[in-house]
């Protein structure tokens, strides 16, 4: 079975534009979640989708964005970049059923110049 | 004050040794995952408990959650174990609540 699938691995912006990052769950696994990791806050949870919807919502502002598709494959808008938004963009999928284990896939590395 | 408290920060084994990390947290949870991220960034589910004890390998993971506290063991740690150890509470309305991690490095 495959695992979870990110794309692209490494992205480089600068200010104000916009970036969307893609995350291709395990075959079967209907929950999606993202997450932002920085060497200052570490871990954090952003949103997480299950069946199209959005489900959860971390503490972030407008300007972070997701969305689900069929497939269950989903991806992450961040618009308008600043310099803080650089980080590792992590995402998980599980089948959504419960509390569960969560498999991770490698991350995007975002900088914002 | 982190919501989820890790401890120590960092530690330093011989390889053999018995290692115990710590997580204790302050809000209510439901469970609590524990995650293994090695140097590169990818992360590594290793356990989600909602009560008792789980046992894999030489992994052992404990939680009492009305004392709010869950320990990650390993037993005879290899150097292959050295990687940074996460926990995460699960909150009541489902966000993930992060500890800081714990740096573990284990020496031949």
């Amino acid at each position: 079975k495959a695992g979870v699938t990110q794309t692209p691995r490494y992205l480089i912006k600068t200010r104000g534009q916009q970036v969307t990052l893609s995350c291709s769950p395990i075959s079967g696994h209907r929950s999606v979640s993202w997450y932002q990791q920085t060497p200052g806050q570490g871990l954090q949870f952003l949103f997480e989708y299950f069946s199209e919807t959005q489900r959860n919502k971390g503490n972030f502002p407008g300007r972070f964005s997701g969305r689900q598709f069929s497939n269950s494959r989903s991806e992450m808008n961040v618009s308008t970049l600043e310099l803080g938004d650089s980080a590792l963009y992590l995402c998980a999928s599980s089948s959504g059923q419960g509390t569960e284990k969560l498999f991770f896939g490698s991350g995007t590395q975002l900088s914002v110049l | 004050k982190n919501e989820v408290e890790q401890s120590p920060q960092n530690l330093t084994a011989q390889e053999g040794e018995f290692i115990t990390i710590n997580c204790s947290y302050s809000v209510g949870i439901s469970a609590l995952h524990w995650l293994q991220q090695h140097p590169g960034g990818g992360i590594v589910s290793l356990f989600m408990l909602s009560s008792g004890k789980k046992k894999h390998g030489r992994l052992i993971a404990t939680i009492n959650i009305q004392e709010k506290h869950s320990s990650l063991h390993i037993t005879a740690s290899h150097p292959r174990d050295s990687a940074v150890y996460i926990c995460a509470g699960l909150d009541i309305d489902n966000d993930m609540r992060f500890g800081a991690g714990t740096r573990l490095t284990v020496k031949p």
